[in-house]
């Protein structure tokens, strides 16, 4: 199986700020990576495919990139809204995996 | 309007055989490059991957899970239906479908809209 490690875990930031979260694969995928947002009792909403682009509707504040097979997720101008966890997926390969999700809060 | 909406038993005894349904629309997962996936998430932890069936029918499974798992649909490509056999406590999570579809305009295969989630408890 492919893994997928996420760091951090867990990360606090102010309003307006940036963070980045990432992601890395034990072998190539290809870009073969998405990003999801989850809110509490909700289901995963997806923000970026192809690791780099913009799924219908999510704001231009949320930006995806790789480097080898390091992925990252970037959160421009934080928002109130955007307070949640973060998973990464790799679909390049059966199993697909999910990485183990950063949980977002804002100060 | 894509929905899909899981359903399940809520609470099953260990050992037992755990039953869900996807129900969905707005696409036709006849279509080529459709395929649904089951994905699982015991509270509080992250998201795994169990099965999927895509518009040929070709069924895939985790490795980890696969003695006990079994994927099919409806004829009516309406609905795909999950399997798991002798449960334990361990099967507790919230249960999702959702749907993987290709992206012609960037040539990308999405998985692009979830249900809301079937919520299973496993317990005696």
């Amino acid at each position: 199986d492919i893994q997928m490690t996420q760091s951090p875990a867990s990360l606090s930031a102010s309003l307006g700020e940036t963070v980045t979260i990432e992601c890395l694969a034990s072998e190539d995928i290809y870009s073969n990576l998405a990003w999801y947002q989850q809110k509490p009792g909700k289901s995963p909403q997806l923000l970026i495919y192809d690791a780099s682009s913009l799924q219908d509707g999510v704001p231009s504040r949320f930006s995806g990139s790789e480097s080898g097979t390091q992925y990252s997720l970037e959160i421009n101008s934080l928002q109130s809204e955007d307070a949640a966890t973060y998973f990464c997926q790799q679909h390049h390969d059966y199993p697909w995996t999910f990485g183990g999700g950063t949980k977002l809060e804002l100060k | 309007q894509v929905t899909l909406k899981e359903s399940g038993p809520g609470m099953l005894q260990p050992s037992k055989t755990l039953s869900l349904t996807c129900s969905f629309s707005g696409f036709s997962l006849s279509t080529s490059g459709m395929v649904v996936s089951w994905i699982r998430q015991p509270s509080g932890k992250s998201l795994e991957w169990l099965a999927a069936i895509d518009w040929d029918g070709d069924k895939y499974y985790n490795p980890s899970l696969k003695s006990r798992l079994t994927v099919s649909k409806d004829t009516s490509n309406t609905q795909v239906f999950l399997k798991i056999t002798s449960v334990d406590i361990a099967d507790t999570a919230t249960y999702y479908c959702a749907r993987r579809s290709y992206y012609s305009s960037s040539r990308a295969y999405v998985m692009d809209a979830w249900g809301q989630g079937a919520s299973v408890t496993v317990s005696s």
